[in-house]
């Protein structure tokens, strides 16, 4: 079956570390995004990618990184300059640039202690 | 003003009642619009797009305002397992980017 996953599901760290969460996607989309959910929050944006090599940065890209080396993966690097680590994170993706929605991996809870 | 903006509620409600979110964008470029449900510590799934005639899937109703600017879903006799926080989801663009930007959601308990 396509979709997407994200690995692992539950993740955690110590403070000063660095951290990569994993999303490949099988479903052959053209555009991936990161989200991060806060307890009774909406999602933020914080990178997003429409090609393989190309990338943005959403509204709260600072202490992240991305790479987006193969269309089926993009990793996000949480940095020790990431202030509030602890959050969930979920990767989507799209298929095109028409009007169609996002498709979401199951996310990874980060804890940072 | 916010770019997405939801009640949050919690909106507490009997099975079998009618229930109706609103949303409201700032974007008046915005080109799509959707309806997603989470539920507890789960990712977001798509509940419906919303198309400007408004469009129905059995117990649930999309409408579209684009003179004011806001989308809205509604919900005819609810289930127990309606209960769930509904994203509403606009899409605009940022520098030349499709881009969907996320409401806060608005969460719904319906109890027997």
């Amino acid at each position: 079956d396509g979709g997407i996953t994200q690995s692992p599901k539950y993740l955690f760290r110590k403070e000063g570390q660095n951290v990569t969460l994993s999303c490949e996607q099988n479903l052959n989309h053209d555009a991936m995004y990161w989200y991060r959910q806060d307890p009774g929050q909406g999602l933020r944006l914080i990178y997003y990618s429409q090609i393989v090599n190309d990338f943005q940065k959403g509204d709260i890209a600072e202490g992240y990184s991305v790479s987006r080396e193969k269309k089926e993966s993009f990793p996000l690097t949480v940095t020790s300059a990431q202030k509030n680590p602890t959050a969930f994170y979920l990767c989507a993706s799209r298929a095109g640039l028409g009007n169609l929605p996002l498709h979401f991996g199951n996310g990874t809870r980060l804890t940072v202690t | 003003r916010k770019e997405v903006e939801q009640d949050p509620g919690p909106f507490n409600v009997p099975e079998g009642a009618t229930v109706a979110f609103n949303c409201t964008y700032s974007n008046s470029a915005s080109q799509s619009f959707f309806w997603y449900r989470q539920d507890c510590r789960k990712e977001p799934k798509l509940l419906m797009s919303v198309y400007s005639s408004g469009n129905e899937d059995g117990r649930f109703t999309a409408q579209l305002n684009r003179a004011s600017q806001y989308i809205s879903l509604l919900i005819r006799d609810s289930k127990l397992s309606d209960s769930a926080t509904y994203l509403c989801v606009v899409k605009g663009t940022q520098g030349g980017s499709y881009i969907p930007t996320f409401g806060r959601g608005t969460s719904l308990i319906v109890h027997p």
